[in-house]
């Protein structure tokens, strides 16, 4: 069925090394594409997004890249710090069906000191 | 100034009961929904409303009812509660559909549902 999944449920990387957190997707009529970011006891926060007419969009430390010809999305967050430590979703939507957004299963990020 | 607020944080109840969870957002977004998140993380929409009208209603049990008094509000009402009800609710709310360019949605904070 269709699904937004990510590749690794867990991710640990060293403090000040570079995180990429991978999603995949399996719908070719999605385009529209958002990471978002979800600290303990808290709700997801909006990250970065990215449309389908593009490749790569750049934020604060943090780079969306899109691959539709293997649908594969990545976040690439630059000199992880301890306060990206979170789990991470990707969502994507497509035209009809209101638009709704439909979220992967997310993985977590933990930064080591 | 907390953009969208659900009250309780917690709720620990028993099979049977009937509660609510309510959502306030002072964003003025004309959208608001009701997510459920499992064990597992895994987010999952149970209900969509624009400007107080229902427009997604997936598939969960009709012991879920919504209830959108005015734009800003979206409560969540469950009868008869299961051991399987157990989550963490979120509202969101958002300008536009969530799916759309430029309107992201934005969350509260959940509410932990323990049903013993």
């Amino acid at each position: 069925g269709e699904s937004v999944g990510l590749h690794l449920p867990t991710l640990s990387v060293q403090e000040g090394d570079n995180s990429i957190i991978n999603c995949a997707y399996s719908n070719s009529a999605s385009d529209y594409f958002i990471w978002y970011k979800q600290e303990s006891g808290k709700g997801p926060q909006f990250i970065i997004d990215i449309r389908s007419n593009m490749d790569k969009r750049q934020g604060q430390r943090v780079t969306v890249l899109l691959n539709k010809t293997v649908k594969h999305l990545s976040l690439q967050i630059a000199a992880t710090q301890p306060g990206d430590s979170a789990v991470y979703f990707c969502a994507e939507s497509r035209e009809g069906s209101a638009r709704q957004l439909t979220f992967g299963s997310g993985t977590q990020l933990t930064v080591l000191p | 100034d907390t953009a969208v607020s659900q009250t309780p944080k917690y709720l620990v109840t028993q099979m049977g009961n009937d509660k609510s969870i309510k959502c306030e957002q002072n964003l003025g977004h004309d959208t608001m929904y009701w997510y459920k998140q499992d064990s597992k993380k895994f987010l999952k929409i149970m209900f969509s409303y624009n400007n107080k009208e229902l427009i997604i209603n997936e598939t969960v049990p009709n012991r879920f009812s919504p209830k959108s008094p005015d734009k800003a509000h979206l409560n969540l009402h469950i009868n008869s509660l299961e051991l399987g009800d157990s989550a963490v609710y979120f509202c969101a709310s958002s300008q536009d559909h969530g799916g759309s360019y430029n309107s992201p949605l934005h969350f509260g904070n959940g509410t932990r549902l323990t049903v013993t």
